[in-house]
């Protein structure tokens, strides 16, 4: 089966503009993850979907971040306008909608912000 | 979320047995352990998880204590692609539709030719 995929792999913009990062998860996973590393810390979570309805959005750092998954298959995470505190590496993950079970992970997408 | 402490850095030779520990002494009992590896590059990928007994599979071995209180993922026979950072995550069972999964430090495996 294809993995979960991650556009774009790398992407480098300046402060105060808008990127957006999408995230293709396997497909049948209800559940989808976003994760973030920034630079000499650990993996942080930002948000959980169930299908279409955001979870769990306790991770989210501000409102300039806004993440989607209009239908319940794809999601986006925009930020706008980006920081430099932004750059990092964002991960995506998804699984199938039980207690226990691991997650797959997509490659990341890593985010500079000049 | 659970706490767990693993050491910071592990060595091993190529094609030998090895054992990363993990303590998580405030487990709770809806807690799952879930092992996680992170090759450089790359995202996460998951390896094995359990709650009581121990667990195998094709990647490795999960050993877990009586009192769940420690475990330890066993690579039967390391090699050169075993070389990344290993997480030791506690999963809450409870949350029936998925739950989000806390990331320590790991430990930086290092596999020698």
């Amino acid at each position: 089966e294809a993995g979960v995929t991650q556009f774009p792999s790398h992407s480098v913009i300046e402060k105060g503009q808008t990127v957006t990062l999408r995230c293709d998860p396997i497909s049948g996973h209800d559940n989808l993850y976003w994760y973030r590393r920034v630079m000499g810390k650990e993996i942080k979570f930002l948000l959980h979907f169930v299908k279409e309805s955001k979870q769990d959005e306790s991770g989210m750092p501000n409102n300039r971040f806004l993440a989607e998954r209009t239908g319940g298959t794809y999601s986006t995470l925009k930020v706008q306008p980006a920081e430099l505190e932004d750059s990092g590496v964002y991960f995506c993950a998804s699984s199938v909608l039980r207690a226990s079970g691991g997650y797959t992970f997509g490659s990341g997408t890593r985010l500079t912000v000049v | 979320d659970a706490k767990t402490t693993q050491p910071n850095s592990m060595e091993s030779n190529e094609e030998e047995p090895v054992h990363l520990p993990c303590n998580h002494s405030t487990i709770s009992g809806t807690d799952y352990i879930h092992w996680y590896r992170q090759l450089p590059s790359q995202g996460p990928e998951y390896v094995i998880h359990g709650l009581t007994s121990n667990v195998n599979n094709r990647m490795a071995s999960l050993a877990i204590a009586e009192d769940r209180k420690s475990s330890t993922l066993i690579l039967h026979r390391a090699t050169l692609r075993d070389a990344a950072v290993y997480y030791c995550i506690l999963r809450d069972v409870k949350e029936t539709s998925g739950s989000r999964l806390t990331f320590g430090e790991g430990t930086q495996l290092t596999v020698n030719p």
